[in-house]
């Protein structure tokens, strides 16, 4: 079965410094796609990024770039130039093309960011 | 911002009652989706559709239904709410599982509490 983990419960960071959360993947299959999305304290599910398994580049976009090591089987993002708006919840999902294209969450990292 | 709207937005009701929750896409995407996120557990996929009349569940569907009459509009309902269905419930829509179009949006969520 597909699984996600995500091991950091919760991590601070200091205003404009960088930061890595880390997430792990389980899957038998060759062609998925990983996915993380931020949830700030007001609730709503944001999409920040998205590494299809074929793509050979790290996905970017903006300060987000994904830290994709297939043999590993990691999808770590990492935030550039913290901002004190990222604070919030940040989820890894992978996408499950066997039940509807379903996301399969794991269970979050808290970010804190420090001015 | 993708069109994806949710009604209700909070709800507290009583155990045994039924409660219909309603979301509501302006997107025509085919794929639509309902999570429900509780501590420690991340998201969790209820149900989905695949089109119109088109549903099939997910990994916690028992207590609960789906009906989508129209591409736009996907209804979960639960048919006798329990405290266990205390949750926060999430839409999402996606356009296709295949090609550029990965992303699933997420609604603003529905806070329900089942007393």
């Amino acid at each position: 079965a597909q699984k996600i983990t995500q091991t950091q419960p919760g991590m601070f960071v200091q205003e404009k410094e960088a930061v890595t959360l880390d997430c792990t993947y389980d899957t038998s299959d060759q062609s998925y796609g990983l996915f993380w999305y931020k949830q700030p304290s007001s609730g709503e599910m944001i999409f920040l990024i998205y590494q299809g398994s074929y793509d050979e580049q790290n996905a970017t976009e903006g300060r987000y770039s994904l830290n994709f090591q297939k043999a590993r089987k990691s999808a770590n993002l990492v935030i550039s130039a913290s901002q004190l708006g990222d604070s919030a919840m940040y989820f890894c999902a992978m996408r499950d093309y066997n039940q509807g294209g379903k996301l399969i969450f794991g269970q979050g990292t808290e970010l804190s960011v420090k001015p | 911002d993708a069109g994806i709207t949710q009604s209700p937005r909070h709800k507290v009701t009583e155990t045994g009652t039924p409660v219909t929750l309603r979301c509501h896409q302006t997107e025509n995407h085919r794929y639509m989706y309902w999570y429900r996120q509780d501590p420690g557990h991340g998201l969790r996929l209820i149900h989905y559709s695949y089109g119109v009349k088109d549903t099939d569940k997910g990994e916690v569907s028992d207590g609960y239904s789906v009906s989508r009459s129209k591409t736009e509009d996907f209804l979960l309902t639960l048919e006798s709410a329990t405290s266990s269905q205390t949750s926060v419930y999430f839409c999402a829509i996606s356009e296709s599982l295949a090609g550029v179009s990965y992303e699933q949006y997420f609604g603003p969520g529905t806070r329900l509490t089942v007393t």
